[in-house]
């Protein structure tokens, strides 16, 4: 089993739909979790930071960890065109020295006028 | 200006020639990665580096090597470059800070290479 999965999709929404994109993991010792956008030809950008279990939200995205079942996901309200990008899933054990980001493999997101 | 530059943006080469790749930081943190990007395979860590003198290997560090030339450069080299290096490369950086966090990683705008 992959430390980290993401359905790579693609997915097709129509614009203001709300999305939904997901990752699991296997490591317990997750703490940390990011989701990053990346647009085509484009270095990823960090789009949301939570730690631990719970919910964050910024404007129309919502980041969600459930750590007893070892899944998050990332909710995009009245999802806009701009938004079509591929969603990076990103989690870590913590800071010090365990610097490592394990990545999902991206989703790729289309969003429809 | 960008906050982490990488140069070249575009670079085609033949197999066998050594390629460098670099890498620039404003943003003042301590740590640096480069990563590979494949359709499909996601992101791979290559090399990381916690300061100028700490330097690791990541995921898929053979047929690379890397250079932190100061607090703010790091610079990715193929020694002999090979068809299967064909890839997206991305510069990151990471520090502490106010802001930040070193679980925070902020990429470059990335290097398309081909070997053909």
């Amino acid at each position: 089993q992959k430390e980290v999965e993401q359905d790579p999709g693609p997915l097709s929404v129509p614009e203001g739909a709300i999305v939904s994109l997901n990752c699991t993991y296997s490591n317990s010792a997750f703490q940390y979790f990011m989701w990053y956008r990346q647009y085509s030809r484009k270095g990823p950008e960090l789009l949301m930071y939570t730690y631990s279990s719970g919910n964050k939200e910024d404007g129309r995205f919502t980041a969600q960890v459930d750590k007893s079942s070892k899944y998050i996901s990332l909710f995009i309200r009245d999802s806009q065109p701009s938004d079509s990008a591929t969603y990076l899933c990103a989690m870590s054990a913590g800071g010090g020295s365990n610097y490592k980001l394990t990545f999902g493999k991206g989703t790729l997101l289309t969003v429809n006028p | 200006d960008a906050d982490v530059t990488q140069t070249p943006r575009n670079r085609i080469t033949k197999t066998g020639k050594r390629i460098m790749l670099e890498c620039s930081q404003t943003k003042g943190h301590d740590r640096m990665y480069w990563y590979r990007q494949d359709p499909g395979l996601g992101l791979q860590l290559i090399y990381y580096s916690f300061d100028v003198k700490d330097i690791n290997k990541g995921e898929i560090s053979d047929g690379y090597s890397v250079s932190r030339q100061a607090q703010a450069k790091f610079s990715l080299s193929l020694e002999s470059a090979i068809p299967n290096q064909t890839a997206l490369y991305f510069c990151a950086t990471s520090g502490e800070g106010q802001e930040s966090s070193y679980n925070e990683q902020f990429f470059g705008p990335g290097t398309r290479l081909t070997v053909l």
